[in-house]
């Protein structure tokens, strides 16, 4: 099964604004991971909160997790036409090394 | 260069034939995946190793069988069981699984087409 649902599908958004992209799991998990990836390409790690954080920043992306309701959020802020790409969340879980990725958002940020 | 490699980038297989996707990492990682994607869709987890000569089925593996035999390559072959087998298949690779907090170095995929 699925873990790591993610919404929205799409989002669409012009260039300067802010960039929020939701994701929710269902098993016990080591660390939440969020991964972009350019259309046809292979994917590319982001950022990765571990279980017992709430919040983490790097650069212009903060990721949040809230383990009580098995979600995690990753914003983006001042976005830019690069950002454009798919972001998938991917949950890390506890017993073994299994990582189990969501549907993902495809975000597309217009000049 | 250290990194992750897969290959081909393109396949293209008839029907009924067996075919293999090689996926070789030169990271010292223990852990290895294989995924398969759809167009405009997530990743699905179909094989994973944690350690040479040992594997587990992920959320998708009938059709699919893989061999660890080496630590650095974990090749992902595609029956003729697979019944629709056309998509892009990822391989990725991470540290031990008990180093739990580690990220995944993904390759650039192979895009297979049954024609």
């Amino acid at each position: 099964s699925q873990q790591g649902e993610e919404d929205p599908q799409a989002l669409s958004i012009q260039e300067g604004e802010n960039a929020t992209m939701n994701c929710s799991y269902k098993t016990s998990i080591n660390n939440l991971q969020w991964y972009r990836q350019n259309s046809g390409r292979g994917l590319v790690h982001l950022i990765l909160i571990r279980s017992n954080e709430r919040e983490k920043h790097s650069g212009r992306l903060r990721v949040t997790l809230d383990t009580s309701k098995k979600s995690s959020s990753l914003l983006i802020t001042a976005s830019r036409a690069a950002d454009t790409a798919s972001y998938f969340c991917a949950a890390k879980e506890t017993s073994g090394s299994r990582l189990t990725f969501g549907e993902g958002t495809q975000l597309t940020v217009n000049p | 260069d250290g990194g992750i490699t897969q290959s081909p980038k393109y396949l293209f297989r008839k029907e009924g034939q067996n075919v293999t996707l090689s996926c070789e990492q030169n990271l010292n990682h223990d852990a290895m995946y294989w995924y398969r994607q759809d167009p405009g869709q997530g990743l699905r987890l179909i094989y994973y190793s944690q350690i040479v000569n040992d594997f587990q089925k992920g959320d998708i593996a009938e059709g699919y069988s893989v061999s660890r035999e080496k630590k650095e390559s974990f090749p992902l072959t595609v029956t003729s069981a697979q019944k629709n087998p056309t998509a892009f298949y990822l391989c990725a690779s991470s540290i031990l699984p008990g180093q739990a907090n580690t990220e995944a170095f993904f390759g650039q995929g192979t895009r297979l087409t049954v024609v």
